[in-house]
């Protein structure tokens, strides 16, 4: 157990619909990072938050928007939903800004079925 | 832009053997870091190895090792002692040194044969 939760672990929804994901860092955290991984694809890093402000950008689209927090949790919202963005959502922590040298701890993954 | 490739979508190992996974990378930076994470079936993504491209050896976590060579772009992992618990998906990573954002391989999926 790393210590980042997500919720929901599963979720089914249909084209056109709203969803909201959510996540919880390690205690004391203060970057989140958010990927998203489709059928036999690695993870593609969408967007980074740290300490409440955006920090880096991966291709996230636009349909796509995240937040974090005050007490750091963040969430992520995708809107507009198509097929293709059925896939499994990661959200992961890090102590500080983040940098290779910093360790990402990952949740366990909100899996995403677009129907 | 960087990319990784890992061009072994599968491989197989006998129980205490040893085995090679491949993975190659394209980067014009000359600082970097590269990694490798193992996704067992409880999709957990667990940091395995990590190599600092500025060090010239190797890193080593007990039984997992890497061969990094850095003029052809290469990072292998060498598992030793194969154990069923190393069955999972492995991903290939970099990053770039003055970045926050893992650029991921597609993976290699680790069957172990008992």
């Amino acid at each position: 157990d790393s210590g980042v939760t997500q919720t929901p672990k599963h979720l089914i929804t249909a084209t056109g619909q709203r969803v909201t994901l959510r996540c919880s860092p390690r205690s004391g955290d203060l970057s989140v990072y958010w990927y998203q991984q489709s059928l036999d694809q690695g993870l593609q890093f969408l967007i980074q938050y740290y300490n409440g402000e955006e920090r880096a950008k991966g291709n996230i689209l636009e349909r796509f928007s995240a937040q974090q927090f005050p007490d750091l949790h963040s969430e992520l919202n995708l809107s507009s939903l198509e097929l293709g963005d059925s896939a499994l959502y990661f959200c992961a922590s890090s102590v500080n800004s983040g940098g290779a040298f910093e360790t990402q701890y990952f949740g366990p993954g909100t899996r995403l079925l677009v129907l | 832009a960087q990319t990784v490739t890992q061009s072994q979508p599968e491989m197989s190992v006998q129980e205490a053997e040893t085995v090679t996974l491949s993975c190659t990378y394209d980067t014009s930076e000359s600082d970097y870091y590269l990694f490798w994470y193992k996704q067992p079936p409880s999709r957990q993504m667990i940091l395995v190895i990590r190599q600092e491209a500025y060090k010239q050896q190797n890193a080593t976590e007990n039984r997992f090792s890497v061969n990094f060579q850095k003029a052809a772009k290469s990072f292998s992992l060498k598992i030793s002692d194969s154990q069923l618990g190393d069955a999972a998906m492995y991903f290939c990573a970099y990053m770039m040194n003055t970045g926050n954002q893992f650029y991921f391989g597609t993976g290699t999926s680790l069957t172990v044969i008992p």
